[in-house]
């Protein structure tokens, strides 16, 4: 199958670490995304992996990916009010013009 | 700047009047992408094309057209909307397929 997995929802404290995870299917994957979208906006590209890598370092963004369990996760640590929005995992896979999307991830932050 | 611009951002229609979303891109990309949002289902592709006179079908094509006159311009055409047709679309743009896409701001439609 073709399926991204996301949780729906994802509340935390600001100033704690939120952590989203994304599973997916297809072991071909090539690169794998993370997307932003604040609230009546368009998507921003937040940073991507290629799929031969375990991790990726962004200022405050940490890209985890766990081939064997194809399991990918985005860490942010510092939370802050700015960042609640919501969070889209997407994966493209070798030699197709795809860009699957999860179900994307809603992600509130309190004071 | 670089960008991808769509027009309208937002519209409201009736059944079966046909519309055009445009999308225009300024970064010279070759791939470009149509994509619907829709609450519990995240994004879904509809149409992409990898270069001008190049189309092809997404995974929801069904009462969506789209051409590529120009490497710039990627419009979206509904001939004749029907109210499941009423989403929010994207437009995406990478300068080849497989590379990192990148976003127009939306176009919310809605369908009476």
């Amino acid at each position: 199958g073709e399926d991204v997995e996301q949780s729906l929802f994802l509340s935390v404290r600001e100033g704690d670490s939120s952590v989203i995870n994304c599973t997916y299917t297809d072991s071909s994957s090539t690169y794998l995304y993370w997307y932003k979208q604040e609230p009546g906006a368009g998507l921003q590209l937040l940073t991507y992996i290629f799929s031969n890598m375990d991790m990726k370092q962004d200022q405050r963004l940490t890209v985890l990916l766990n081939k064997k369990d194809k399991h990918l996760s985005l860490r942010i640590a510092d939370t802050q009010t700015g960042d609640s929005a919501i969070y889209f995992c997407a994966e493209s896979r070798y030699n197709t013009d795809k860009l699957i999307f999860g179900t994307g991830t809603r992600l509130q932050v309190f004071p | 700047e670089a960008q991808v611009t769509q027009n309208p951002r937002y519209l409201i229609t009736v059944t079966g009047k046909k519309l055009t979303v445009t999308c225009s891109q300024n970064m010279n990309h070759e791939y470009m992408s149509w994509y619907r949002q829709d609450p519990g289902l995240g994004l879904r592709q509809i149409y992409y094309s990898m270069n001008v006179e190049v189309t092809d079908k997404g995974d929801v094509p069904e009462g969506y057209k789209v051409s590529r006159k120009e490497k710039r311009n990627f419009p979206l055409i509904l001939e004749s909307p029907s109210p499941n047709q009423t989403s929010l679309y994207f437009c995406a743009s990478s300068i080849f397929q497989g590379e990192t896409q990148y976003f127009g701001p939306g176009t919310r439609l809605l369908v009476l």
